[in-house]
């Protein structure tokens, strides 16, 4: 089973509205990753987190914030975004071992800022 | 700095041809590691091989496959016998191994649309 779960899939905010993102896998992966995708454009790294911390912040403005409560759970909240904000936001996850650090991707949340 | 370059962004095709997608990178890694991925318009990006630098053998699965050559950088993906169902956007992508504990950052090509017509 190599299935990443995100929720929502559709998501419609104001820009003075809070929200989450949820992502949820149960491969016993200790990385997890979310990315950012424009339409037509590749994904661009937002944050990676490993055995539960966070490792990397690609520069991502404070109003994303993330979250991992536990190895299988990886939140992002949503405060005050701006309309370019809108893309689809993506998970994932892998191992930590360099032999098998293949990222598996969840079908993605499409968010749209009004 | 690591980059990857799709130079097609947009291929079509009809049923039953061959068609080819190329991916030239840039590293100065000497340890990599090589993925192509395929996004359905659904969004989600499917995982489709890995190869690492050291291994330049070709891989064959099913209808993919994929030629990897490290004197050119390049590493290029062939569908035979194209299907509807093959059309996707297709992304490859190189990766820098951080640290054990800093998981690993994937650069993305640009992307190619490939669309096939029946």
């Amino acid at each position: 089973d190599t299935e990443v779960t995100q929720t929502p899939k559709h998501l419609v905010m104001g820009m003075t509205n809070k929200k989450s993102l949820k992502c949820e896998q149960h491969m016993g992966h200790r990385a997890m990753y979310w990315y950012k995708q424009k339409a037509k454009k590749p994904p661009e790294l937002m944050f990676v987190y490993s055995y539960e911390k966070l490792s990397i912040n690609e520069s991502v403005p404070s109003r994303f914030s993330p979250e991992c409560p536990n190895s299988s759970l990886l939140n992002l909240h949503l405060h005050a975004l701006q309309p370019e904000d809108s893309a689809l936001y993506l998970c994932a996850s892998s191992p930590l071992l360099v032999s098998k650090n293949i990222q598996y991707f969840g079908a993605g949340t499409r968010l749209s800022v009004l | 700095a690591q980059k990857v370059t799709q130079a097609q962004t947009e291929i079509s095709v009809v049923e039953k041809e061959d068609v080819t997608l190329d991916c030239v990178y840039e590293t100065r890694d000497t340890t990599y590691y090589l993925f192509w991925y395929k996004q359905p318009p659904s969004g989600e990006l499917v995982f489709l091989i890995r190869r690492n630098s050291f291994d330049e053998q070709n891989e064959i699965s099913g209808r993919y496959s994929w030629n990897f050559q490290k004197s050119t950088s390049s590493f290029n993906f062939t569908i035979t016998a194209s299907q509807v169902v093959d059309s996707a956007v297709y992304f490859c992508a190189l990766s820098a191994y951080l640290s054990i504990n800093a998981g690993n950052m994937l650069t993305f090509g640009g992307g190619t649309r490939l669309m096939v017509k029946p």
